[in-house]
């Protein structure tokens, strides 16, 4: 079982829609988690930092930790097309080291 | 502009031979890492330095190499001994004592 599982997609939405991307994790150590947007062939974008449990708003960006379910969402509101784009949830333990661990990504197209 | 840099954007190796890959910072980060990203499995951690002159190995280090001599400079040699070479990798930085990792652009690596 992989410490942070997220469903691969492709999630299609159209524009305006809310679209809501989850994660799941099993190490109950981990304590910071990460909301990452990587278009094709670029390089990893840090859209949301959360630490612990909890909601925190970056205008249309929402993030939320469930610790008690292990759960990790992240929510758009009114969806663009520029949102279409790989969506990388990851966690984190304090330690000496910041080894993030990651899930696989998932896949959005928001459609005109 | 403060920001993480990768050369090349795309690299070729031929059978046998070593090849390196270039990641500098200038955004005066003490921690610098490499990722290996391959399509399905999400990113996975090389290679780590937190300090000038040390690093450590990620989950995947087998058939890799780095050095670190440099604040600025975290190059990613990939040897022969690195079997399935093929992939997009991604050099990153963080600040000490804090988990937000920062993302180059990447660097494609294809076998000749």
């Amino acid at each position: 079982q992989k410490e942070v599982e997220q469903d691969p997609g492709p999630l299609s939405v159209p524009e305006g829609a809310i679209v809501s991307l989850n994660c799941t994790y099993s190490n109950s150590a981990f304590q910071y988690f990460m909301w990452y947007r990587q278009y094709s062939r670029k390089g990893p974008e840090l859209l949301m930092y959360t630490y612990s449990s909890g909601n925190k708003e970056d205008g249309r960006f929402t993030a939320q930790v469930d610790k008690s379910s292990k759960y990790i969402s992240l929510f758009i509101r009114d969806s663009q097309p520029s949102d279409s784009a790989t969506y990388l949830c990851a966690a984190h333990y304090t330690g000496t080291a910041s080894k993030l661990t990651f899930g696989t990504g998932t896949r959005l197209q928001v459609t005109l | 502009d403060g920001g993480i840099t990768q050369s090349p954007k795309y690299l070729f190796r031929k059978e046998g031979q070593n090849v390196t890959l270039s990641c500098e910072q200038n955004l005066n980060h003490d921690a610098m890492y490499w990722y290996r990203q391959d399509p399905g499995q999400g990113l996975r951690l090389i290679y780590y330095s937190q300090i000038v002159n040390d690093f450590q190995k990620g989950d995947i280090a087998e058939g890799y190499s780095v050095s670190r001599e440099k604040k600025e400079s975290f190059p990613l040699t990939v040897t022969s001994a690195q079997k399935n070479p093929t992939a997009f990798y991604l050099c990153a930085s963080s600040p000490r004592q804090r988990e937000t990792q920062y993302f180059g652009p990447g660097t494609r690596l294809l076998v000749l």
